[in-house]
């Protein structure tokens, strides 16, 4: 596709349950990055990833968060035995180097 | 770590008038400055952005400046319309640091008719 994409766009789960969330970065793009975005704040970083290895994970907020990528292209997010205070905008982008990062529309999880 | 401000968290303009949005940042080895637009329900997306070897640039409508020395960035819009009607985010991004991107908490601009 042109753009970054990510699945699903809402999610809504019960808390204790675990979710993944889906990043299709831009085709070529080597560097990744994790943001969530809490109702009506600014953007928090979570993790960073260059190729399929991830030199800064130090936004994730706890152990209950991970991320991988694989083949240097598809990223998943997991947050395990979520929480109410989970419940954000979960969002991605990715950039080709040292310039534009390019942003996903994001996921809405909501934990009830 | 490297820390971003902004100001003002909003700002309401009559259509036609200007708008400036300022940051500030903390580490004096950022060296790439972007700003972001996000609209409701959408990711934020590239409006304009300045390097540390450039001190001011402008796309149409939109410019920003940058003073190093001070290390404060702004973005300034004229002529605004309703569709500029957006939360902007400022962010400043450390080289060392895989080009880790540290955002401003963003300002809500409406621009009335």
């Amino acid at each position: 596709g042109a753009g970054v994409s990510q699945s699903p766009s809402n999610k809504v789960t019960e808390k204790g349950k675990d979710v993944e969330l889906r990043c299709d970065p831009i085709s070529g793009h080597t560097a990744l990055y994790w943001y969530r975005q809490s109702l009506g704040q600014g953007l928090e970083f979570l993790i960073y990833f260059q190729g399929n290895s991830a030199p800064d994970k130090s936004g994730l907020p706890s152990d209950r968060f991970s991320a991988e990528r694989t083949g240097g292209s598809v990223s998943t997010l997991t947050i395990q035995r979520t929480q109410q205070e989970d419940s954000a905008v979960y969002l991605c982008a990715s950039t080709a180097g040292l310039n534009e990062q390019f942003f996903g529309p994001g996921t809405r999880l909501t934990v009830l | 770590g490297e820390n971003v401000e902004q100001h003002p968290s909003t700002l309401s303009v009559q259509e036609g008038d200007s708008a400036v949005i300022k940051c500030t940042y903390s580490d004096s080895a950022s060296n790439y400055f972007p700003w972001y637009k996000q609209e409701l329900g959408k990711g934020p997306q590239l409006i304009i952005d300045i390097r540390s070897n450039v001190g001011e640039k402008k796309d149409q409508r939109i410019a920003v400046t940058l003073n190093k020395t001070a290390k404060h960035f702004s973005l300034h819009i004229t002529e605004t319309q309703p569709e500029d009607s957006a939360v902007y985010f400022c962010a400043a991004s450390l080289p060392l640091r895989g080009q880790n991107f540290v955002f401003g908490p963003g300002t809500r601009l409406s621009v009335l008719p």
